[in-house]
């Protein structure tokens, strides 16, 4: 079955710091994989996608298929990162996404 | 347009109840999600629309839950005979292509 995996419930990190939140999932093709995240008191919103390698407010990811990571990364974590960040996977060929539990960051100044 | 909205934001029922909420998308967008989300977990698939057509369906859905789109514009989302464990907080998405866009979600207190 799909899976998408994040073991941190919480990552503390000091203001300009680097940080890396952690996604693993389990799917044996190659599947599409998007970080989202929610400010306080905002809505969930796409942050980015594998696909388009972009960076987005400072963020990049990378798709690792040999170890099934999308692993969420920034050199220099600000306050206003401070947030709950889900990574989610869509199965190819269909609509489904599947997220996973989240991450809070909390960015300490 | 101010991004998707849902309404109602809360909803307290007691169990047994039948409850409905309602979704209106990005007035362009084609697409539209229905997720469940309960607390220390991430959002939930539950139903995906393409315009009017019920395209996907969680098995997680039982049939106690439906949703419509009548007009591939709003959607609607009914749970019947409510529990418990239908607690959970409903988001509703809306796209054009892999980029959704959320609503504000609608919190259900199940008594």
């Amino acid at each position: 079955a799909q899976r998408v995996t994040q073991p941190e419930k919480l990552l503390s990190v000091f203001k300009g710091a680097p940080v890396e939140l952690k996604c693993n999932y389990s799917y044996s093709g190659s599947p599409e994989l998007f970080w989202y995240v929610q400010y306080s008191r905002q809505r969930l919103q796409l942050l980015l996608r594998h696909i388009s390698r972009e960076s987005i407010k400072g963020f990049t990811a990378d798709l690792n298929k040999g170890e099934t990571s999308f692993h969420l990364k920034k050199p220099f974590a600000q306050e206003e990162d401070s947030a709950m960040y889900y990574c989610a996977l869509r199965v190819p060929g269909t609509y489904k996404y599947i997220f996973g539990t989240g991450t809070r960051l909390k960015v300490l100044a | 347009d101010t991004g998707v909205s849902q309404d109602p934001r809360h909803k307290i029922t007691k169990r047994g109840q039948n409850v409905t909420f309602r979704c209106d998308p990005i007035s362009e967008h084609n697409r539209l999600y229905w997720y469940r989300q309960t607390l220390g977990q991430g959002p939930e698939f539950l139903t995906y629309f393409q315009n009017e057509a019920q395209l996907e369906k969680s098995r997680l859905l039982s049939d106690r839950f439906s949703a419509e789109r009548p007009k591939g514009s709003f959607s609607t989302l009914e749970i019947q005979r409510t529990e418990q464990g239908d607690s959970a907080m409903y988001l509703c998405a809306s796209s054009l292509d892999e980029t959704q866009y959320f609503g504000p979600g609608t919190r259900l207190l199940v008594l």
